[in-house]
């Protein structure tokens, strides 16, 4: 099944706005993830949060959690034209625990100098 | 610098002929895991591995093959590709089951197969 969906599929903002991107999932986690993807390149991670924890911090990055509506979002202030990238969530789930993240199929976010 | 190197960075081959995809990961990490990244399916996973002689299905793992014999390295052996197993590749590795569950990639191997 689908786990780790995010929503927008895309998004245009212009530098130094906010970006939110959300993540939905379907099942009991362990933990959530968010990554980056620059384009074709490796993916890497930018914030973990557990299942016990609702938000998150780190530098300009914001992540909530909401464990009853199984959602989570990602918060991005004063966006850079560096930031232009696919984001993706990834989640942890308790049934498949210890083996694997799940992804879903990403954000794209582009930031207008 | 603790990084996940994978080889080759692109791949071009024919249907049938065997190709290995290495991966080495220089962070003694007990996890390594591959990934396939296809537009509109996000990543998936094919296999990974808990540790040396430990490997398991992932989603998708038809038509590949892994082995870990060592713990730096997991390669990726498609015995008889195919035209659908084209798509971008990622190798990572993790202190999974320590605390530590983030996943570290390979800057990843694009296979085209003709």
């Amino acid at each position: 099944s689908q786990q780790g969906e995010e929503d927008p599929q895309a998004l245009s903002i212009q530098e130094g706005e906010n970006a939110t991107m959300n993540c939905s999932y379907k099942t009991s986690i362990n933990n959530l993830q968010w990554y980056r993807q620059n384009s074709g390149r490796g993916l890497v991670h930018l914030i973990l949060i557990r299942s016990n924890e609702r938000e998150k911090h780190s530098g300009r990055l914001r992540v909530t959690l909401d464990t009853s509506k199984k959602s989570s979002s990602l918060l991005i202030t004063a966006s850079r034209a560096a930031d232009t990238a696919s984001y993706f969530c990834a989640t942890d789930a308790e049934e498949t625990s210890g083996s694997r993240l799940t992804f879903g199929e990403g954000t794209q976010l582009t930031v207008n100098p | 610098e603790a990084q996940v190197t994978q080889n080759p960075r692109y791949l071009i081959t024919v249907t049938g002929k065997k190709l290995t995809v290495t991966c080495s990961q220089n962070m003694n990490h007990e996890y390594m895991s591959w990934y396939r990244q296809d537009p509109g399916l996000g990543l998936r996973q094919i296999y990974y591995s808990m540790n040396v002689e430990v490997t398991d299905k992932g989603d998708v793992p038809e038509g590949y093959k892994v082995s870990r014999k060592e713990k730096r390295n997991f390669p990726l052996i498609l015995e008889s590709p195919s035209p659908n197993q084209t798509s971008l590749y990622f190798c990572a590795s993790s202190l999974w089951g320590q605390g530590h569950e983030k996943l570290f990639f390979g800057s990843g191997t694009q296979l085209s197969v003709l």
